[in-house]
């Protein structure tokens, strides 16, 4: 399988606690982003890295989040002090962005967050 | 602040007919747009895009139209059949390839 992969693809935790994602890319895509989907909502971008350099994060993603790309390979998503607000399917997308802007997200399954 | 707007939350159709879904965007640098499709419990799958140099594209039953006059595209389904029942995002590419996705119509074809 070459597609994007997200585990776990389901995480319940209790409110404060610590948790952790991770997202393998398709192997020749040098950039992965990251989403969050919410109940009647489109996905929402929270970063993005090009290779190992995180390049852009949105203002959705507070102080409590940090994302890793150590080696330009896997990334990682973490989030500290959960809070109920934070229950949603994070998402993972990589591509590999061509001459020409056209470019399309592959997705992958998605890492469904419940905090209680 | 919505840039990307699907003013539809659901769509019915009967299968064989034609479905149509809508979508409004507001900033007009926006070059290019993407329609994903997403089931339960699964991430978006890509469907098709456009470049806003062209007014329409099609791939085989599905074909987006383009009026950036009117900021305006739809994704045209025919026949629309059962298993394209599942939420369609629209989508338009942001300054760092990033997606702006919209909130999705749900469709649901009737057999």
């Amino acid at each position: 399988d070459t597609g994007v992969s997200q585990n776990p693809r389901h995480k319940i935790t209790k409110r404060g606690q610590n948790v952790t994602f991770r997202c393998d890319p398709i192997s020749e895509h040098n950039r992965l982003y990251w989403y969050r989907q919410t109940l009647g909502q489109g996905p929402e971008f929270l970063t993005y890295f090009q290779n190992e350099a995180q390049l852009e994060k949105s203002r959705l993603l507070s102080d409590r989040f940090s994302a890793e790309r150590p080696k330009g390979s896997f990334s990682t998503l973490e989030i500290q002090r959960t809070e109920q607000g934070d229950s949603a399917m994070y998402l993972c997308a990589s591509s590999a962005p061509r001459v020409a802007t056209n470019e399309k997200l592959f997705f992958g399954s998605g890492t469904q967050l419940s905090v209680l | 602040d919505q840039q990307v707007k699907q003013n539809s939350p659901s769509l019915s159709v009967q299968e064989g007919r034609i479905s149509i879904l809508n979508c409004d965007y507001t900033n007009s640098m926006f070059d290019y747009f993407l329609w994903y499709k997403k089931y339960p419990a699964e991430g978006p799958t890509f469907l098709i895009s456009i470049s806003s140099i062209k007014d329409k594209n099609e791939d085989g039953r599905f074909t987006v139209f383009l009026n950036k006059s009117a900021k305006h595209l739809s994704l045209h389904i025919v026949p629309s059949q059962p298993g394209d029942s599942a939420v369609y995002f629209c989508a338009a590419k942001g300054s760092q390839g990033n997606l702006i996705f919209g909130k999705g119509t749900k469709l649901s074809v009737k057999p």
